[in-house]
C-alpha cells in the first residue's frame, strides 16, 4: 500500500519568513495530493491540493510543488503570520483504484512573533 | 450549505455503555467516512461509505458499527469500548469515493471511563 513520509515534523519560523514541508510517497499511481491545515482542537481543514498532471499550484500565500519523477511534494507559505501555526498534514490517494487517504505523520508549524 | 456536521461534540461513556455518533452533510456527497484520530498523529482512516454501501472496512473491531441510513447521514454506533479508543471521531464526505476533495466534521471527542 502507499506510504507518506512528512519532515520535518516541527518547523519553527519567525512571522514573515517563509516556511517549506516536504513530503514523499512510495506509490507511482498515486495522482491526488492534497494538503490539510489542522488547528487545535479543531477539524483538518483542506487548504490547497494538486493533481499529478500539475507541477505546480499556487493560492495566495500558499503554494504546492509535485515531483512525479521523485515521488515528492511540498508546501510552501511565504509570508508567514502567526495564524498560521498549526499542524499540517500532507496525503496522496490514487483516485483510479482507491478511495483511501494516506496521511504524513504532520508538521507542527509555529510562527513566532 | 457546504459544511460536515457532527454530533455530539463530546461523549463521556463507560465500558458497558451503548452510545451512537452522529454525521450530516447536505453537500450531495455520495462518500462518506469516518477516522479516528489520537493526540498528534495523523487521522486514521476506519471505514468508507460509497453511495450508501460499505466499501472499505479497515479491519476495524466489531465494537464499532457504522451505520449509513440515506445519502445524507452516517452513523457510527458504539458498544463496549474500551479506554484506548478514546480520541477524536472525524467524518469525512466527498463528490464521490475516487474523486473530489474530503471535507472533514469537526470531531466528537470521546472519552471512555
Amino acid at each position: 500500500g502507499e506510504n507518506v513520509e512528512q519532515h520535518p515534523s516541527t518547523l519553527s519560523v519567525q512571522e514573515g519568513d517563509s516556511a517549506v514541508i516536504k513530503c514523499t510517497y512510495s506509490d507511482s499511481a498515486s495522482n491526488y495530493f492534497p494538503w490539510y491545515k489542522q488547528e487545535l482542537g479543531k477539524r483538518p481543514q483542506l487548504i490547497i491540493d494538486i493533481r499529478s498532471n500539475v507541477g505546480e499550484k499556487k493560492d495566495q500565500r500558499i503554494a504546492v510543488t509535485l515531483n512525479k519523477t521523485a515521488k515528492h511534494f511540498s508546501l510552501h507559505i511565504t509570508e508567514t503570520q502567526p495564524e498560521d501555526s498549526a499542524v499540517y498534514f500532507c496525503a496522496a490517494r490514487n483516485t483510479g483504484t482507491a478511495s483511501k487517504l494516506t496521511f504524513g505523520t504532520g508538521t507542527r508549524l509555529q510562527v513566532t512573533l | 450549505d457546504t459544511e460536515v456536521t457532527q454530533t455530539p461534540k463530546h461523549l463521556v461513556m463507560g465500558m458497558t455503555n451503548k452510545k451512537s455518533l452522529k454525521c450530516e452533510q447536505h453537500m450531495g456527497h455520495r462518500a462518506m467516512y469516518w477516522y479516528k484520530q489520537k493526540a498528534k498523529k495523523p487521522p486514521e482512516l476506519m471505514f468508507v461509505y460509497s453511495y450508501e454501501k460499505l466499501s472499505i472496512n479497515e479491519s476495524v473491531p466489531s465494537r464499532f458499527s457504522p451505520e449509513c441510513p440515506n445519502s445524507s447521514l452516517l452513523n457510527l454506533h458504539l458498544h463496549a469500548l474500551q479506554p484506548e479508543d478514546s480520541a477524536l471521531y472525524l467524518c469525512a464526505s466527498s463528490q464521490d469515493a475516487r474523486v473530489g476533495e474530503q471535507y472533514f466534521g469537526p470531531g466528537t471527542r470521546l472519552t471512555v471511563t
